[in-house]
């Protein structure tokens, strides 16, 4: 069965860093490219970054180029997203979501997605 | 950057009826848009790529049309398990960025 499941969310102090990450399984995960997309409490889907399979590219939305950075480990089937400089528009669910095609470059939609962590920043 | 306008913003309908989402471009998308589903507290479900095409194990009833700028998903026989939050989405060549559209929600009338 192909699944995402992400961890390491929960309550940060804003200013505060954090590593989330997603463990991914019943696929080959260093052929596909990988997504974060986060979602604030009501609100609507925000995407957040993305990275290519081999992980020498890596793309960001402008809220968060410069605090986040996308990462993964294909010998451990794991995507991370390291966050920093935490602030109260960051509080959200972040889920991670998986390219549809193998080794093209960054296709056009996601076609799985993990549950999401929660991730919310106090003051 | 692209913007993706989503209408209506809430759709009441009771089971069995048909419903039309749309979702509008800023700019044209070729048929690159697709369709989500997303149920509370749960993760989003992609129903429908490139435009027209369902994803895997998504029902017939679930169908999506469009080119350029306008696209629509169409369900036809609501079933209870339809009513939920709906999203468009597409990706832009240059800069690489994903745009969602703000949601339609699917409430029982």
């Amino acid at each position: 069965e192909v699944l995402l499941m992400e961890s390491g969310g929960g309550v940060i102090q804003r200013g505060g860093s954090l590593r989330l990450s997603c463990a991914a399984s019943g696929f080959t995960f260093s052929g596909y490219t990988m997504s974060w997309v986060r979602q604030a409490p009501g609100k609507g889907l925000e995407w957040v970054s993305t990275i290519t399979g081999s992980g020498g590219t890596t793309y960001y939305a402008d809220s968060v180029k410069g605090r986040f950075t996308v990462s993964r480990d294909n010998s451990k089937n794991t995507l991370y997203l390291r966050m920093k400089s935490l602030r109260g528009e960051d509080t959200a669910i972040y889920f991670c979501a998986k390219d549809p095609k193998e080794a093209v470059g960054v296709y056009y939609y996601f076609d799985l997605w993990g549950r999401g962590t929660v991730v919310t920043v106090s003051s | 950057e692209i913007v993706l306008t989503q209408s209506p913003a809430t759709l009441s309908l009771s089971p069995g009826e048909r419903a039309t989402l749309s979702c509008r471009s800023s700019e044209s998308l070729s048929n690159h848009l697709a369709w989500y589903q997303q149920k509370p507290g749960q993760a989003p479900r992609l129903l429908i790529y490139d435009a027209s095409n369902r994803a895997t194990g998504i029902p017939t009833r679930f169908s999506g049309s469009g080119s350029g700028t306008d696209f629509t998903l169409t369900i036809s026989g609501l079933e209870p398990e339809d009513f939920a939050v709906y999203y468009c989405q597409q990706r832009s060549i240059w800069p690489l960025m994903f745009t969602f559209g703000q949601g339609t929600r699917l409430e029982v009338k």
